[in-house]
């Protein structure tokens, strides 16, 4: 059973770029949830999402930010004209959506904008 | 308000010896369950134990347990045996099985663990 894959493992991108980083989740798993880490500290929520839903973005900023998670094929975290401040790791994490069931998550992205 | 705290930002145990991660959490939903994750250097998030709000017994998970003690709302981790694999941050996280829509998982801001040789 595969886990949850993103991709990319890393991407550089220059400012004013847009960046698109792609989650696939846990077959079966139809609860995806993006976090952002910055170096030395946890975990911030950023965008709840089921399948073509967002049901909870309130973490996520209001502008260049934006997430989907079609009906078919993986969510994709998009941020469009990157700044340097955007440089962070970025999980992705699924779940079937029940009660005690974790999250899954990813290897994460390393974005770096240079 | 905080929901999860987790007081010891940085702390060191040495090797084979049992170390207790602290957690503490608030919540007024009497349905909740509590996690914890392990992240090494390497970045990767690894889910290490639930417990739920309802459970009669602590978790246990080979060497993890889970030292619940709902009076007083905490849910320290207890390593076992340490190994030095076992050097990383470890997250407690909290989600609420009431909240509707809104149940994600809501996270402490982790405590790194160093085991010396």
């Amino acid at each position: 059973n595969a886990g949850v894959m993103q991709n990319p493992r890393h991407l550089v991108r220059r400012r004013g770029q847009e960046a698109r980083l792609r989650c696939s989740p846990v077959k079966g798993h139809s609860h995806v949830y993006w976090y952002r880490q910055l170096p030395e500290e946890g975990l911030k929520f950023m965008v709840y999402l089921q399948k073509e839903n967002i049901i909870d973005e309130s973490g996520m900023p209001k502008e260049r930010f934006s997430a989907e998670f079609p009906k078919e094929g993986p969510s994709i975290l998009r941020i469009q004209q990157v700044v340097r401040g955007d440089s962070a790791a970025y999980f992705c994490a699924s779940s079937p959506g029940t009660a005690r069931s974790p999250l899954h998550f990813g290897n994460g992205t390393r974005l770096t904008v240079t | 308000a905080q929901k999860i705290t987790q007081t010891q930002p940085g702390m060191f145990v040495q090797e084979k010896e049992a170390v207790t991660l602290d957690c503490t959490y608030d919540t007024s939903d009497p349905s909740y369950g509590l996690f914890w994750y392990k992240q090494p250097s390497s970045g990767e998030m690894i889910f290490l134990i639930y417990q739920g709000s309802y459970d009669q017994q602590n978790a246990t998970e080979g060497r993890y347990s889970l030292n619940f003690q709902k009076a007083r709302k905490s849910a320290n981790l207890v390593i076992s045996a340490s190994q030095l694999g076992d050097s990383a941050m470890y997250f407690c996280a909290m989600r609420e099985e009431n909240a509707g829509n809104n149940r994600k998982l809501i996270w402490g801001l982790g405590t790194s663990l160093g085991v010396n040789p």
